[in-house]
């Protein structure tokens, strides 16, 4: 069964500092894609990252990069330069990428708050 | 490229009623996900469909049930509410069915209130 784990229900960043975001999973598949999304209160889901387990290389989309630890099932989120409209809900997702089809498991989410 | 659409945005409905809801994906995407997320239980897969059929499915009962139309648009129907149907319904498509690292985009979701 795969797990995913987000410890942090909340957390303050002043605006222009990093913050981490932190993710551990649990799998028994070979073979995975970890996903992380922020959902605002409007509540879309917006896709920020995308890092696959057989990637050497941490994965970066612009202020978002993945600090991927892959013999500590951990997959954190980096965000730089806090800025105010980065307020929301993050989700750390996972799926098996041969035998789960499109089926992603959510963490429970980190709420991050960003002051100006 | 327009993005993920789903109707209604908001819905309430009494206890025993049933609901439809629609979702419309990216162009050109064939594959549709649905997800529940509820405050208590979090965000959890209801099902996915491909080309028409259902590839998958998650752990809900009977009551919730869906299908696919041949150009991709996706319904979830809710028979015999209950109180715990209360409900962010939110639909994703993606390209394909889970091809390696295919991505998932998301619609702007149904809130669903069951009175």
């Amino acid at each position: 069964a795969q797990k995913i784990t987000q410890t942090q229900p909340g957390m303050f960043v002043q605006e222009k500092e990093a913050v981490t975001l932190d993710c551990t999973y649990d799998t028994s598949d070979q073979s995975y894609g970890l996903f992380w999304y922020k959902q605002p209160s409007s509540g879309e889901m917006i896709f920020l990252i995308y890092q696959g387990s057989y990637d050497e290389q941490n994965a970066t989309e612009g202020r978002y990069s993945l600090n991927f630890q892959k013999a500590r099932k951990s997959a954190n989120l980096v965000i730089s330069a806090s800025q105010l409209g980065d307020s929301a809900m993050y989700f750390c997702a996972m799926r098996g990428l041969y035998n789960q089809g499109g089926k992603l498991i959510f963490g429970q989410g980190t709420e991050l708050s960003v002051k100006p | 490229k327009a993005g993920v659409t789903q109707t209604p945005r908001y819905l309430i409905k009494t206890r025993g009623q049933q609901v439809t809801l629609s979702c419309s994906p990216i162009s050109g995407h064939r594959s549709v996900s649905w997800y529940q997320q509820t405050p208590g239980q979090g965000l959890q897969f209801l099902f996915e469909y491909f080309s028409e059929t259902q590839r998958n499915k998650g752990n809900f009962p009977g009551r919730f049930s869906g299908r696919q139309f041949s150009n991709s648009r996706s319904e979830m129907n809710v028979s015999t509410l209950e109180l715990g149907d209360s409900a962010l319904y939110l639909c994703a498509s993606s390209l394909a069915v889970g091809q390696g690292a295919e991505t998932q985009y998301f619609g702007p979701g149904t809130r669903l209130l069951v009175l």
